[in-house]
């Protein structure tokens, strides 16, 4: 059975960039029939998404965090992973991963998430 | 951007009572409306696809209808169990973008 699995940093300073990865395991992330996706929820809020790979590496990004955000595949380690620059605060979240069958879109597979602190 | 916004943000419910859940468009668009259930330090679990289209799995007291601007997630016969935070999300438009949801709790 197919699984997702955040992890990465859980503390970043200000400023600094976080970084996170997902890796699928039970399955190919090469497989084409999905995107893969960022999502992301601050504390006591609500969901809000950030962005897809596709496995040949074509991205979108929210336009909120466009100008921050880099998500990125590495097909031979089976996984997927985001960058965000400059952070804030108000990046202060639990950050999950989560895969839509492409062209359908809705999330049929989630990570169990982790919480990332922006914090000096 | 569309803006979907539910209503109510918060309900409490008597169990075996019906729930209605709605959330409503900033901007038409067809069927392209999913809603997952997020139980407290776990993720999301998709409930329904396109509006009304049951997922294997999950309980049929769940159901979905709509299109255009209104959609509404309902609950016959509230269990337990169900006490949750529910989430609309569009994906017709990008960025995809989720309702800010509504939490029901159990009387």
């Amino acid at each position: 059975q197919l699984q997702l699995q955040e992890s990465g940093s859980g503390l970043v300073k200000p400023s600094q960039t976080l970084s996170l990865t997902c890796a699928v395991s039970g399955g190919s992330i090469s497989s084409g029939a999905y995107s893969w996706s960022w999502i992301r929820q601050p504390p006591g809020k609500g969901l809000e998404w950030i962005g897809y790979i596709h496995h040949g590496g074509s991205t979108q990004y929210n336009p909120s965090l466009k100008s921050r955000v880099t998500i990125s595949v590495d097909t031979s380690k089976n996984q997927f992973s985001l960058n965000l620059s400059s952070v804030t605060a108000a990046d202060t979240a639990v950050y999950f991963c989560a895969r839509a069958p492409l062209g359908i879109d809705y999330f049929d597979l989630w990570g169990r998430g982790t919480l990332v602190t922006v914090s000096s | 951007e569309i803006v979907l916004t539910q209503s109510p943000d918060f309900q409490s419910v008597t169990p075996k009572e019906k729930v209605t859940i709605t959330c409503r468009a900033s901007q038409s668009f067809g069927t392209s409306l999913h809603w997952y259930q997020q139980k407290p330090g776990q993720s999301p679990k998709l409930l329904i696809k396109y509006a009304s289209k049951s997922i294997s799995g999950v309980p049929s007291r769940f159901s979905g209808s709509g299109s255009g601007t209104d959609f509404t997630l309902t609950i016959n016969g509230l269990e337990a169990e169900d006490a949750a935070t529910y989430y609309c999300h569009q994906t017709t438009n990008l960025p995809w973008t989720f309702g800010q949801g509504t939490k029901v709790e159990i009387k």
